[in-house]
């Protein structure tokens, strides 16, 4: 199975800061990953597939980068509402697979 | 509008088996491309997929839990329906469900999961 490890567990960003999350996958998943954010009590919300591409309606704050294994979610001015939890995930290797979470607290 | 929402029991026995319900609505499993997951995540863990069911009605299961795990679909009440025999307290868990869209890279489709429901909490104990 595809090991995604994301880093660092916790980041520590003030309001207007920039914000870079890392995700690591132990083979090759092409361009085939997904970021989510999940707020306390809700559902994961999608961000971006394919590495970079934003899903409808998302902030062009956030992008996406990288192929192969590693990958970065950036924001890049960090906004109230950003902070939470982020999960990349992997669904070009069977079976599908999550990263462990960053937490992007201030 | 896409949603999803899920239902089924709060609280279950050791050894029992689970049945969680997926009602959605805005599209529909019978369309070609359309599939649908469950996934879970632990108290204060990370996510799990579990099993996807696609239009065409294969079915896709996580290997460690495969021999617990059945979904199903009725595509004329729009719900996907996922089993889950031998509860243990380790299943304690909040499900969602989700639609997977998918895109095209040299001629394959990867799915991916765009919508989710806003989850059920299930607490497994005796």
């Amino acid at each position: 199975d595809t090991v995604m490890t994301q880093s660092p567990a916790t980041l520590s960003v003030s309001p207007g800061e920039r914000a870079t999350l890392s995700c690591r996958t132990s083979q090759s998943v092409t361009s085939n990953l997904a970021w989510y954010q999940q707020k306390p009590g809700q559902a994961p919300r999608l961000l971006i597939y394919a590495a970079s591409t934003r899903a409808t309606g998302i902030s062009a704050r956030f992008s996406g980068s990288g192929s192969g294994t590693d990958f970065t979610l950036t924001i890049s001015s960090l906004q109230s509402e950003d902070f939470a939890v982020y999960y990349c995930h992997q669904y070009h290797k069977w079976p599908p697979a999550f990263g462990q979470g960053t937490k992007v607290e201030s | 509008q896409v949603t999803l929402r899920e239902s089924g029991p709060a609280l279950v026995k050791p050894t029992q088996t689970l049945t969680l319900t997926c009602d959605f609505s805005g599209f529909s499993l019978s369309t070609s491309g359309v599939c649908v997951s469950w996934i879970r995540q632990p108290p204060g863990k990370a996510l799990e997929w579990l099993a996807r069911i696609d239009w065409d009605d294969d079915k896709y299961y996580n290997t460690s839990l495969k021999t617990r795990l059945t979904i199903s679909k009725d595509t004329s009440k729009n719900q996907v329906v996922l089993t889950m025999a031998n509860m243990d307290p380790v299943d304690t868990a909040t499900y969602y469900c989700a639609r997977m869209d998918r895109w095209l890279q040299l001629g394959y489709y990867y799915y991916y999961m765009d919508v989710w429901g806003t989850g059920t909490t299930v607490t497994v104990s005796s």
